[in-house]
């Protein structure tokens, strides 16, 4: 079965480090690969996706992503964080065969602390 | 002026109630869903529409209906509530023809607490 694995439950970083948040999907084809954050309270905001084509993707906010085949693996990098980034962040990966239906891992909530 | 929007956004009820949640999106969308976010914060899929067709209808209880008027509108009922129906639901629209490229832009959730 398609899942997507964030092995990071929580991550505190200071602020003005780099920061990396893991992702693994298991899926037997070349998925669509998202990452989603979600401020306390609010709905989920696309950060960045992934398709086809250059594997290194840019995001907003900053954000970058590497997919890696060969390791099944999406993660999510910024350089320099800032304390506005604190929320959680959702690591997804869309079935096309399915509609759009997206599978999300069980989220990483990132901790800033100054 | 908010592009997916959820009414209402806090519900608490008692159990064996029927409650519904409204969801709107003004982008012009064609595909819509709701999803439910756990205690533990996992967010699963229920359904997803396009153009008022039902296109996902995952392993959700015969309690929850999704009823879909207009491609901008996704309401989605509850009957009879169980303590474990307890989550926020969320609402979310894309632009696709439900073959799935399009980002998916989420309403601000609806939390329902069942007493």
């Amino acid at each position: 079965a398609q899942s997507v694995t964030q092995p990071d439950i929580h991550i505190t970083v200071s602020e003005g480090a780099s920061l990396e948040l893991r992702c693994n999907y298991s899926y037997g084809a070349t998925p669509y690969l998202f990452w989603y954050v979600q401020s306390p309270g609010q709905g989920l905001q696309l950060l960045l996706k992934y398709f086809s084509g250059d594997t290194l993707v840019q995001g907003i906010k900053g954000f970058e992503a590497e997919f890696k085949r060969s390791q099944s693996s999406f993660n999510l990098r910024k350089p320099s964080v800032h304390w506005s980034d604190a929320a959680e962040y959702f690591c997804a990966v869309g079935l096309m065969e399915y509609g759009n239906k997206l599978v999300f891992g069980a989220g990483t909530i990132l901790r800033v602390k100054s | 002026d908010t592009a997916v929007s959820q009414t209402p956004k806090y519900l608490v009820t008692q159990m064996g109630n029927d409650k519904s949640i409204k969801c709107e999106q003004n982008l012009g969308h064609d595909t819509m869903y709701w999803y439910k976010q756990d205690s533990k914060k996992f967010l699963k899929i229920m359904f997803s529409y396009n153009n008022k067709e039902l296109i996902i209808n995952e392993t959700v209880p015969n309690r929850f209906s999704p009823k879909s008027p207009d491609k901008a509108h996704l309401n989605l009922h509850i009957n009879s509530l169980e303590l474990g129906d307890s989550a926020v639901y969320f609402c979310a629209s894309s632009q696709d023809d439900g073959g799935g490229t399009g980002e998916l832009f989420f309403g601000e959730g609806s939390r329902l607490t069942v007493l």
